[in-house]
């Protein structure tokens, strides 16, 4: 069974501090996705990482998947009211099988920023 | 393109009754997965439809199904409904870049089932 292992739980910050949430398994992982997701809505896609090593940059979002593909980070500079929220890690296995469709989740990060 | 639309948004079901939730995958998808999310246990994987044909399931009980139609719509039915069904049920439709390995599913609002 894969597992991933998201920390920390919570994140309570001020308005311009930089933040990281982790994303670690002990699976390989064939892509991993990070989400946002609102109260009562859907996880919005943020980024898609396939590449061991491979850094992604969404304005003050910066995504990060191990070389070994078995973790990733979400790195937030100066962080927003606006970027309060929950934020989820996803990864995918291409080994067919009991891998189709299906996404293992981490538990999620509820970040808050303070104005 | 329009994303990905589920139907009802939310729903208020006694305990013993059935219910069936709909999802339109964004166009040209073909692949429809289905979650169930709590406080408690997260997102969790039900089951994923391909081609009308269920090719994954999750560890859930029989009480829980679902079907592909011919249009890449998909339907999930839970029967005999329980306290514990209450959750956001959660529809996604994937996109697999096979040549690079990248899989990326869209998630539609949610269904937001209470049952009482």
């Amino acid at each position: 069974t894969q597992l991933l292992e998201q920390s920390p739980q919570f994140l309570s910050i001020q308005e311009g501090e930089n933040l990281t949430v982790y994303c670690n398994s002990s699976s390989v992982f064939s892509s991993l996705q990070w989400y946002r997701q609102e109260p009562g809505e859907g996880p919005v896609l943020l980024v898609t990482v396939v590449t061991g090593g491979e850094v992604k940059k969404l304005k003050r979002l910066t995504f990060q998947f191990g070389d070994a593909r078995k973790d990733s980070s979400l790195h937030i500079t100066a962080a927003q009211p606006g970027d309060t929220g929950l934020y989820l890690c996803a990864g995918h296995s291409n080994a067919g099988g009991t891998s189709y469709g299906k996404l293992t989740f981490g538990q999620g990060t509820i970040l808050t920023v303070h104005p | 393109k329009a994303g990905v639309t589920q139907t009802p948004r939310y729903l208020i079901k006694t305990r013993g009754q059935q219910v069936t939730l709909s999802c339109s995958p964004i166009s040209g998808h073909r692949s429809v997965s289905w979650y169930q999310q709590t406080p408690g246990q997260g997102l969790q994987f039900l089951f994923e439809y391909f081609s009308e044909t269920q090719r994954n399931k999750g560890n859930f009980p029989g009480r829980f199904s679902g079907r592909q139609f011919s249009n890449s719509r998909s339907e999930m039915n839970v029967s005999t409904l329980e306290l514990g069904d209450s959750a956001l049920y959660l529809c996604a439709s994937s996109l697999w870049f096979a040549s690079s390995g990248k899989h990326e599913q869209y998630f539609g609002p949610g269904t937001r089932l209470t049952v009482t």
